[in-house]
């Protein structure tokens, strides 16, 4: 199982991007990448998903290297709404009978006025 | 829509005790997977249900079991509640039929063992 490496915690200004980078050096060649977000007492919330390049949706960016052994979760113009713990995740497709879903500590971003 | 829900919302349970958690999944989804997250730490793996059988377990004892309904619904059960049991317990939906590759979470059931 692939295990991720993420900052256990970042600080930055409303307004500013925050970019957070994952480690996942035994990626395998079927897992994808998924970040969520966590609120306090309340289940995660899937951000963004992707196995390779660049993917963009309206909350955020996922950036993957050609060799898929990090990934970088890319958030523009936070807002103080932002502040959340951010799970990176690998694995493969939710619905594969292979599939083990493991979450790491996660990120705990704070954003401040 | 439904999205995920999950009940109680709070549970306040006994050491030795048996407690069920209960989990409706988001519209045509027909896979659950269930999750312990203890308090600043992040969600761990229980099981996950697929056609009404247990398809994949972390690393859990005995004590938790679960079962998926015809319906897709699901309950975790816990028997001889001890004190680190305590914790969030988290209902996440999927579907085998979608393109779509993420999971939907529940709010959780807030389960306290004094």
């Amino acid at each position: 199982l692939a295990k991720t490496t993420q900052p256990i915690s970042m600080d930055s200004y409303e307004g500013q991007e925050v970019n957070i980078t994952c480690s996942h050096n035994n990626i395998a060649t079927n897992d994808y990448i998924t970040w969520y977000q966590q609120f306090p007492s309340q289940g995660p919330r899937f951000i963004i998903q992707g196995y390779k390049t660049k993917v963009t949706n309206e909350v955020a960016s996922l950036f993957i290297p050609a060799d898929r052994k990090s990934s970088t979760l890319s958030l523009p113009r936070v807002s103080l709404s932002d502040t959340a713990v951010y799970y990176c995740l690998v694995a493969q497709r939710w619905y594969s009978s292979a599939s083990k879903i493991i979450f790491g500590s996660g990120t705990r971003l704070s954003i401040r006025p | 829509d439904a999205g995920v829900t999950q009940s109680p919302t709070h549970l306040i349970k006994t050491r030795g005790q048996q407690v069920t958690l209960r989990c409706s999944p988001k519209s045509g989804h027909d896979t659950v997977s269930w999750y312990q997250q203890a308090l600043g730490q992040g969600p761990q793996f229980i099981f996950q249900y697929y056609e009404e059988e247990e398809r994949q377990r972390g690393n859990f004892p005995d004590r938790f079991s679960g079962h998926q309904f015809p319906n897709y619904s699901s309950e975790l059960n816990v028997n001889a509640l001890l004190l680190g049991d305590s914790a969030l317990y988290l209902c996440a939906s999927s579907s085998t039929r979608s393109q779509g590759t993420e999971a939907f979470f529940g709010q959780g059931t807030r389960l306290t063992v004094v």
